[in-house]
Parts: C-alpha cells; structure tokens; sequence
C-alpha cells in the first residue's frame, strides 16, 4: 500500500535555527497537508499543497510540493519554544476512487533548546 | 478553517464497559468523517470512515462490532467502544474534510483509559 517515509525522525535544535523536515513516496498523491500535533492534542494544519511544484508559506513556514508528486519538504525559519511538536505529512493518493482518506507519514518530533 | 469538537476529552471507564464519543462539525457539514486511533509516540492509525446515511466502512484489521460507527447527522458521528478493555485504552481522534474534500480538520481527540 502507500506509505509515507517522513524523516527525520527526531530533531533538536537551538532556538533561532532553521528547521528542515521531508516526506517521501514511491506513490504520487493529489494533495499533499503538513499538520502540527501538540501533546494531548488533535493535528492542527499547518500548510495544504494542491499542485505539483507549488511553493505555499505561513509564516515562518514554508512547504512545497514535489513536481513529480511524491514528495513535499517542509521548513521552518528562526525557530522558537512555541514550535516544539510533533510534525506530521498526510498525503491523499491518487486514485482511492475519489475517497477522502489520508496517508500518514511517521512524524517529526521537534524539539526547541531556548 | 473548520472546528471540529469531540467529547468527552478525556474518559476513564471500568474494563466490560461502553463509552461513547462524539465528534461534531461546527460550522460546516461533513457527509463523511474519519475515526483514528494514535498510540504513544505513534502516528495515526486509521479505523474507519463514517459515512452519513449508510454503513461505516472498516479498515483492515478493525472490528466492526467493537467499535461501532454512527453518523447521525451531517454534523455528527459517534464511535461507541462496546465492552472496552485495558488494551483499548488510547487516544481517538476524528477529522472531517473541508470544503472539496481536499483538507482534513481533526478533533482535538479523545483520551480513552480502560481500567
């Protein structure tokens, strides 16, 4: 089946440092969502990618879609503690006969040193 | 974007119990939703998908009688754990797609502990 390979696994960093993160696949995927889940919490979504090669920011964070559709990264610029958090990719694949369903990749944990 | 609630955020039951948990769209309808399941340190796992005005579909694995699936409205789907077990114990999440189907909000999910 599809799987999403999200690395890396774990991340810890200064605060102010840049932040980078990716996912890959051997399958091609419609859309392509990078999600941010605090402990305790539901994943908030953090960027949403539709086209192949769109580059799309929020904030300090930017995320662009791989033109071959299997691939997205995701970056985030001048870290701070509030960014601590469990990064996860989704991807909807191609060809689920229109289902809805999300592909998960493993997460990104991000840890922030003040 | 959209709000999506569930309640309660945390429950603590006897183990042979039945515990219901609700998710709702706020402020948009949602003929379908989806139900996970998230381990310590794991990522997402999916269980079914809730569909409005008909059967629940399953995935792989999941036990349809034990975790039963009802999509009440187009505002509503419920995910009743029925003679729950210490194994059971885990935190469920729901999600609904917005508008074109092409995003997923989830719920701020479920904290389930079986005693």
């Amino acid at each position: 089946g599809q799987q999403l390979n999200q690395s890396p696994q774990s991340m810890f960093i200064q605060e102010g440092e840049d932040v980078s993160m990716n996912c890959t696949s051997s399958s091609i995927f419609n859309t392509w969502l990078w999600y941010k889940q605090e402990p305790g919490e539901g994943p908030v979504l953090l960027i949403a990618l539709y086209k192949a090669g769109e580059l799309t920011s929020n904030g300090r964070l930017t995320a662009q879609f791989g033109i071959t559709r299997k691939d997205s990264f995701l970056n985030i610029s001048a870290s701070i503690p509030s960014d601590v958090g469990i990064y996860f990719c989704a991807g909807q694949p191609i060809g689920e006969g229109g289902s809805e369903k999300l592909v998960f990749g493993k997460g990104t944990k991000l840890t922030v040193n003040p | 974007g959209a709000v999506v609630s569930q309640h309660p955020s945390r429950v603590i039951c006897k183990s042979g119990t039945s515990v219901k948990i609700e998710c709702r769209s706020l402020d948009f309808q949602a003929t379908t939703m989806f139900w996970y399941r998230q381990f310590p340190k794991k990522s997402l796992m999916l269980m079914a998908t809730s569909n409005e005005g008909s059967k629940a579909t399953y995935e792989q694995g999941v036990e349809k009688d034990k975790f039963l699936i009802n999509h009440a409205s187009l505002t509503l789907s419920t995910l009743t754990v029925t003679s729950a077990h210490p194994e059971d114990s885990s935190f469920y999440i729901c999600s609904a797609p917005g508008q074109g189907g092409d995003t997923q909000y989830f719920g701020p999910g479920t904290r389930l502990t079986v005693l």
